[in-house]
């Protein structure tokens, strides 16, 4: 069972435009929840996280959300740039055990020039 | 500044063949993991080490199994390789429950 789920595998966006990644999750245990992103022959790397007892949390060009009670998150990135397109992987982890993240499928982002 | 070294980084095997993916760590950090990525899957946890001498099973831990070598060293063993264990592993590490992972480039394996 995917407790962490991605629904839209792509997003293509204009440069300089925002880019809005989404994140749904099933597991209400879930307390912390980051976002990673990959470059294609190299491992993801940590972007920004979010600890549940916030409702957003920001990081330069990256800001992501927090709606506890739909038990959904987001990633914005203003303004986007060519270098960001990626793939982009939400993750979440629980407080009983926080060393087994669930992370979803990926939303693979083009940023077009 | 290596961070997480995983080798090899690619391997075909045949089935039923055996072979240990190597991750070291130089960063000092307590928990080490052990992912795998299939399409459409995202990555699942394998094994994880919260610290040394530990070593814990994760989401997908069937025919796989692990060594906490030392705080630096986790590696990972397929004693008897399947096709569906074709995939890209990757290592990861972390020094305290915040924060994010550091995780390696990965091993793209192939078991024909």
């Amino acid at each position: 069972d995917q407790q962490v789920k991605q629904n839209s595998p792509s997003l293509s966006v204009q440069e300089g435009r925002i880019s809005i990644l989404n994140c749904d999750y099933t597991n209400s245990m879930f307390d912390y929840f980051l976002w990673y992103k990959k470059y294609p022959a190299e491992g993801p790397t940590f972007l920004i996280s979010i600890s549940s007892i916030k409702d957003k949390n920001e990081d330069g060009r990256f800001t992501v959300f927090l709606n506890k009670s739909a038990k959904h998150l987001s990633l914005h990135i203003v303004p986007s740039q060519p270098g960001d397109s990626a793939v982009y992987f939400c993750a979440a982890r629980g407080q009983y055990n926080n060393n087994d993240m669930r992370f979803g499928a990926g939303t693979r982002l083009t940023v077009k020039p | 500044n290596a961070g997480v070294t995983q080798t090899p980084k690619f391997q075909v095997l045949k089935t039923g063949q055996s072979m240990t993916l190597q991750c070291a760590q130089d960063m000092n950090h307590n928990s080490m993991y052990w992912y795998r990525q299939d399409p459409g899957m995202g990555l699942r946890l394998i094994y994880y080490s919260a610290s040394e001498g530990t070593t814990d099973k994760g989401e997908v831990p069937n025919g796989y199994n692990v060594s906490r070598l030392n705080k630096r060293e986790f590696s990972l063993r397929l004693e008897s390789a399947a096709p569906s264990q074709t995939s890209v592993y990757f290592c990861a590490s972390n020094l305290s429950v915040l924060g994010g992972y550091t995780f390696g480039s990965g091993t793209r394996l192939t078991v024909v």
